[in-house]
């Protein structure tokens, strides 16, 4: 069976550190892959995409990046946190071509 | 407008109610519903997952999908205090590539009182 992880499960963060999310997913090869970031009262916000080793979609223009140095690897990125970046931060795959997306566990981001 | 609207509630209902939420969604092209269900502090779980109008059944759980109103509901008969969350819609068209990208609502807040 599929498993997806997500490290670290909390993280409070300062304004103006780096931040490094990781996301791993066992049990499949070649899955598209996701970062979501969820905000109060703002609803899911994708925010990359992946369809492979070394190839990201930006949906919106920010301080983060995404990078996938391997097939089931993928990892969220800041040089500089800003206090807007605090929210919970998901990971989800899917089979390519499937319709069915699953989530990983989430991480609660704060930046102070 | 949101291309998925739905209403954030709260909503609040006794044991054993039957508990409609409902989802809208404007863009004609989207053939894929699913319901997430988000326990607080959790990432969403996929509930329930349709590509048709009409309705899909799976054990205390409906959905039902209406394209020509556009409109998305989940039902859910003799609910349990272990319901209350956050149910997320979300739709999807079929771009026809690899890159399926979903579209989420901003989700209900359901509580179910013993």
């Amino acid at each position: 069976s599929q498993t997806i992880h997500q490290w670290p499960a909390t993280l409070v963060q300062p304004v103006g550190s780096p931040l490094s999310l990781e996301c791993t997913v066992e049990g499949t090869s070649n899955p598209n892959l996701y970062w979501y970031r969820q905000a109060a009262g703002r609803g899911l916000q994708l925010l990359f995409y992946s369809v492979g080793i070394g190839q990201i979609s930006s949906e919106v223009p920010q301080n983060l990046s995404a990078s996938r140095p391997q097939d089931r690897q993928f990892i969220l990125s800041s040089k500089k946190l800003l206090l807007s970046d605090s929210g919970f931060y998901l990971c989800a795959w899917r089979y390519q071509g499937a319709d069915e997306q699953f989530f990983g566990p989430g991480t609660r981001l704060t930046v102070l | 407008q949101k291309e998925v609207e739905q209403d954030p509630g709260p909503l609040s209902v006794p044991e054993g109610a039957i508990v409609s939420l409902n989802c809208t969604y404007s863009n004609s092209a989207f053939q894929y519903f699913m319901w997430y269900r988000q326990y607080s502090r959790k990432g969403p779980e996929l509930l329930m997952y349709t590509y048709s109008s009409g309705n899909k059944e799976d054990g205390r759980f409906t959905a039902q999908v209406d394209k020509s109103s556009k409109y998305i509901s989940l039902f859910i008969r003799d609910s349990q205090p272990s319901d209350s969350a956050t149910y997320l819609c979300a739709s999807e068209k079929n771009s026809g590539g690899s890159n399926y990208k979903l579209t989420f609502g901003k989700g209900t807040l359901l509580t179910v009182n013993p």
